[in-house]
């Protein structure tokens, strides 16, 4: 049974075309992570929701935005999609202290 | 700051154990944490370690840490071809909101 749950598996968009990835979790974890991880790196931060409260990563892009309208969903948008942007999105849930579990992530590509 | 390194690629014949390094700087961490990346697929937590621990056995999976000298092992018995993968060593503080660290990941290659 998925856990956390992302959609799509695989987005095609434009160059400066607006899309939005979707995150989803039936674990009732309060903290909700947004990673971006590019070909053989380590997944790096680019914001989390701790409850309702946003924090943003100090090297995040203007071009990133979240929303998280309830406890189990969390959205990522990006504004205008860049070639530099395409990559694996990756959703990561947790308790407040605790271990964070991974979703199977998103693969972005951007033509 | 903190940093976590880790070697970038390690093969291994079907059978064998395989043994994953990972060094770390930050002696605050809390917890230490092993996760499997298949290709294409997400983070999968293999194991973790809270850093009052020496060790944790989990079937195949052998975690040790050296806490003076900041260094986790990842120790797979009998390594199996479905092994291969990347793994990802990672660190957390409870003081920084259990963010984590990660390093870059240790491409593992079973040889049949």
């Amino acid at each position: 049974d998925a856990m956390v749950i992302q959609n799509p598996r695989y987005q095609v968009t434009q160059f400066g075309k607006p899309v939005t990835l979707s995150c989803s979790q039936t674990l009732n974890h309060n903290v909700m992570y947004w990673y971006q991880q590019k070909s053989s790196q380590a997944p790096k931060l680019l914001f989390h929701y701790y409850d309702k409260d946003f924090n943003n990563e100090a090297d995040t892009p203007d071009n990133f935005q979240s929303r998280r309208p309830n406890t189990s969903f969390c959205f990522l948008d990006i504004r205008s999609p860049g070639l530099g942007d395409a990559a694996m999105y990756l959703c990561a849930t947790g308790r407040s202290t605790d271990t964070q579990y991974f979703g199977p992530g998103t693969r972005l590509t951007v033509l | 700051g903190e940093d976590v390194e880790q070697s970038l690629f390690l093969s291994v014949r079907e059978g064998d154990s395989s043994v994953i390094n990972c060094t770390y700087t930050d002696s605050s961490s809390t917890y230490l944490y092993w996760y499997k990346q298949e290709p294409g697929a997400g983070l999968q937590l293999l194991t973790y370690i809270f850093s009052n621990m020496d060790m944790k056995q989990d079937q195949r999976l052998t975690v040790l840490l050296n806490k003076k000298d900041k260094h986790l092992s990842l120790r797979i018995a009998d390594t199996q071809t479905g092994d291969s993968a990347i793994y990802f060593c990672a660190e957390s503080r409870s003081n920084a909101g259990n963010m984590l660290t990660f390093g870059g990941g240790t491409r593992l290659m079973v040889k049949p």
